[in-house]
């Protein structure tokens, strides 16, 4: 089946530097990736929409600048938080669709735990 | 945009029961999909269910496009089953928009 691995699974880090976490497709192609924010207790929240070769779209309210999305393989995205702050901590997950799937199914990486100190 | 409504949002089972789990949505059918979000995070995948039943052991699902609505049945319910059940549906762009969430506590 399809799997996604998400580095790392959790991180603990001081106010004011930057997290890198890394979403990788290990078994199929994946040209386009998300990342989503989840809160404790509350649903998912799509944050960019990430594409192989071309800039990520991000949704409203999300600063681009903030969360740095590199889609640079069929295969690799990373989400980079800059300078973090405590109110970035949260859960971060990341999907994957199969190029090849005939039905549009994402496919989810175990998350990333970020807690900003 | 696509309004996703699940209910209920909290179901305490004792192991053994079974349950049913309901998905309201306000747009036609698009990829509407069952997962289940473990203890620990991770997200699996269910079902893919834009219309009809499908089972898959002691679980299944039905979705009524018509009448915009999901539901998934949990049947002789395990501690394991335990987590939170998400539907959510492909908007236009592609997009998954998921519900609130069913947390669900199977007690031994």
């Amino acid at each position: 089946g399809a799997v996604v691995s998400q580095h790392p699974s959790r991180v603990i880090c001081k106010s004011g530097t930057s997290v890198k976490i890394e979403c990788r497709s290990l078994d199929f192609q994946a040209t386009t990736m998300f990342w989503y924010r989840q809160f404790p207790k509350q649903s998912l929240m799509l944050m960019a929409t990430s594409n192989e070769g071309s800039k990520a779209t991000y949704e409203q309210g999300v600063e681009k600048d903030k969360f740095l999305i590199n889609h640079a393989s069929l295969t690799l995205s990373t989400l980079t938080v800059t300078s973090a702050h405590p109110e970035d901590s949260s859960f971060y997950i990341c999907s994957a669709r199969d190029l090849w799937e005939p039905e549009d199914t994402q496919y989810f990486g175990p998350g990333t735990r970020l807690t900003v100190l | 945009g696509i309004q996703v409504e699940q209910s209920p949002p909290d179901l305490i089972l004792q192991e053994g029961a079974n349950s049913t789990l309901r998905c309201n949505f306000s747009d036609s059918v698009n990829n509407l999909q069952w997962f289940h979000q473990n203890p620990w995070g991770q997200l699996i995948n269910l079902f893919y269910i834009p219309s009809g039943t499908k089972q898959n052991g002691r679980l299944s699902a039905t979705t009524v496009a018509t009448e915009r609505y999901s539901l998934l049945y949990i049947s002789s319910s395990q501690t394991t089953d335990s987590g939170v059940y998400f539907c959510a549906q492909t908007d236009s762009w592609g997009k998954l928009q998921f519900g609130a969430g069913t947390q669900v506590v199977v007690t031994p």
